[in-house]
């Protein structure tokens, strides 16, 4: 059984700082997603990590993906406040004709 | 290019009661996932239709609940003799052909079911 585990769950942070969210998984998987999701909101789509030592970048959010060490970032420069949301990472087992795994979310609150 | 799309978007049934969750899929999608959200937790899978096929319904519970999606219109989540605990939000997800290039599951806004 497919197991994605995020850390931390729970983040407060100061506006200005960087910080990184981890999800690792159990399986061999060659796609991974990232959502961000606001409260009583639907799930926002910002990442679709393809392969083995994958990067994107869209402002200030940078998602990689290791898919030897099972192992994906989401990494934050210089947050702000808009940033507050949870997010989810989600793996796909198989070969792309599955259900999601979704991790547990990382609730992310980013103070003034 | 509309997305995907779910009604109701709030639902309130007394216990006992039957619920019936509607998704359309974003155009050219023929593809539907279903999942619930309780509250504090991240999403879970539940099943996996084509039109008129259940692909995957191993993250269905055994009783009381049941998806279509027909030939003609929505994908359909049903939940008879509904309990307090299936009060969740329910997402439905669309997707083209999977497993071809970058395909990815679009998300619908979800319907919020209380059980009263």
């Amino acid at each position: 059984e497919l197991k994605v585990e995020q850390n931390p769950l729970f983040l407060s942070m100061q506006e200005g700082k960087n910080y990184t969210i981890y999800c690792n998984y159990s399986t061999t998987s060659d796609r991974l997603y990232w959502y961000r999701q606001d409260p009583g909101k639907s799930l926002e789509s910002l990442f679709v990590l393809l392969s083995n030592g994958a990067v994107k970048q869209e402002g200030r959010l940078m998602a990689s993906l290791d898919t030897k060490a099972r192992l994906s970032t989401l990494h934050i420069t210089a947050a702000v406040h808009d940033l507050s949301a949870t997010y989810f990472c989600a793996v796909e087992e198989g070969g792309g004709a599955d259900g999601l795994t979704f991790g547990k979310g990382t609730h992310l609150i980013i103070q003034p | 290019n509309a997305g995907v799309m779910q009604n109701p978007r709030h639902l309130v049934r007394r216990r006992g009661q039957e619920a019936r969750l509607r998704c359309s899929p974003m155009k050219g999608h023929s593809h539907v996932y279903w999942y619930r959200q309780l509250p504090e937790e991240g999403l879970k899978f539940m099943v996996y239709l084509q039109k008129e096929n259940i692909i995957d319904e191993s993250g269905m519970p055994k009783e009381r609940f049941s998806a279509e999606f027909p030939k003609e219109g929505p994908s359909i989540l049903r939940i008879q003799q509904v309990v307090r605990g299936d009060s969740a939000a329910y997402f439905c997800a669309s997707s083209s052909y999977p497993g071809t290039g970058a395909y990815e599951q679009y998300f619908g806004p979800g319907t919020r079911l209380t059980v009263t």
